[in-house]
Parts: structure tokens; C-alpha cells; sequence
């Protein structure tokens, strides 16, 4: 969705090194997501963010640090990359609408390689 | 988050109807059933959810039978751009439930 934009979508980085990917959205969304999806498997919850001053810790957190810099950025740090981080790094947004519903929707995709 | 099962992967021929199910027995009254489908290591494109009514839009219909314990995906007439992993995710509305994605269904659709 070209409402919601990636930076890089490619990088290869070495073990021990400092990554941040961020995302950017322009669909006016409070709720933003990171997400890592290895090969063959399907998406995993790094972190979330439902507004500005709230950061959540997903399914896998560990190794990962957020930053939610304003209602349309949300960055996704590597504090010292490792080989296993190597993977499809998703970021979307949401908003909740009246009943309940929350339709996430997601940006290109950064493919992160750590040698 | 309601565990879905789905197949691991499906054919169709181009121009018939992809119907891809769903079992989720779990589903509590308040989940709604969502499905995405990735296209190579494209972002996961949404594609339809619902509660209990079935619902159709320019994409696709789905199906949720009466006791909401499994669903059907229907692309009415499949293209080749159609090829990618669907994925079938429950998900409730209360603060904090987050989508969970499985492995998904591979659909092929053939020439």
C-alpha cells in the first residue's frame, strides 16, 4: 500500500552493528505494527504502537527497541544485529473504527540480511 | 487470538473459482474473520473480513457458516495474479489482541 512507506526496502549490515528501520504512514492512523517474517513462515509481532505515548511488546521483542517519533512514524531499531535477525521486516497500520473492526495494513517490506 | 487451520497449499485454473477454507472451532463472539494473501515477499494485502454475515467486495466473497466455526474464501474467477499465500486470521477488537499469522494456504492458479 503506497500509503504506508518503507526505508530501506534493501540492507545488508555485519553482527554487532546498529540497524533502524523506519516507516512512515500517511493514512492519518493511530495504531502502527512491526512485524518479521522468515522464509516459508508466516508473520510474527515485533512490536506495537496504538498512539503516540504507547509501545507495546509483541510476540518477539527480544533483540528489538521502537521509537514512535509522531502519529506517522514508528522506527524499528537493531541494537547489535545477529546472523538470526536476518529476515522480511513488515511495518502497517490500523485504526479502529466504530464496532470493533481494525484493518491492518501494511507497507512494502525491508529485507534485512547480518552477516 | 483464535488458532485457524488452514491447507497448505491449493491449485486452481485460471478463470474457475478459488474457494480456500478455514477451520477456526475456537472462535469466540467477538473475533472477526479477516483474510490477507502475500504475493512473492510482497507487504500482506487485505482482502475481506466479516463477523457472521457473509460479505462480498470487488475482490472476493466470504462465507462464515451459521456456527462461525469455519469459513470459505471465494475468489470468483481466478487470474494468474491471483498466485500467492492467503492467510485466514481471526482477531477480536479488545485492546491489545494483535493479528496472528499462520503459515497460510500456497493457492497456484494454472493456466
Amino acid at each position: 500500500d503506497a500509503d504506508v512507506t518503507q526505508t530501506p526496502r534493501n540492507r545488508i549490515t555485519k553482527t554487532g552493528k546498529r540497524i533502524m528501520l523506519e516507516c512512515s504512514q500517511t493514512k492519518g492512523h493511530d495504531r502502527m505494527y512491526w512485524y518479521r517474517q522468515d522464509p516459508g513462515l508466516g508473520l510474527r509481532l515485533i512490536y506495537y504502537s496504538f498512539d503516540v505515548k504507547d509501545i507495546n511488546k509483541g510476540e518477539i521483542s527480544d533483540g528489538y527497541s521502537v521509537s514512535r517519533q509522531a502519529q506517522a512514524k514508528f522506527s524499528l531499531s537493531l541494537e547489535s544485529a545477529i546472523p538470526n535477525q536476518t529476515a522480511l521486516y513488515f511495518c502497517a497500520t490500523s485504526d479502529l473504527k466504530f464496532g470493533g473492526t481494525d484493518t491492518q495494513y501494511f507497507g512494502p517490506g525491508t529485507r534485512l540480511t547480518v552477516l | 487470538d483464535a488458532k485457524t487451520t488452514q491447507p497448505t497449499s491449493m491449485d486452481c485454473a485460471e478463470g474457475r473459482a478459488a474457494n480456500l477454507p478455514c477451520n477456526h472451532s475456537t472462535i469466540s463472539g467477538n473475533e472477526y474473520v479477516y483474510w490477507y494473501r502475500q504475493i512473492h515477499s510482497q507487504g500482506p494485502q487485505y482482502i475481506i473480513h466479516g463477523l457472521k454475515n457473509n460479505e462480498t467486495n470487488e475482490m472476493a466473497s466470504l462465507i462464515i457458516t451459521e456456527d462461525r466455526k469455519s469459513s470459505t474464501l471465494i475468489l470468483p474467477h481466478a487470474t494468474l495474479r491471483d498466485t500467492a499465500v492467503y492467510y485466514c486470521i481471526v482477531r477480536g477488537y479488545n485492546y491489545g489482541q494483535n493479528f496472528v499469522f499462520g503459515p497460510g494456504t500456497r493457492l497456484s492458479v494454472l493456466p
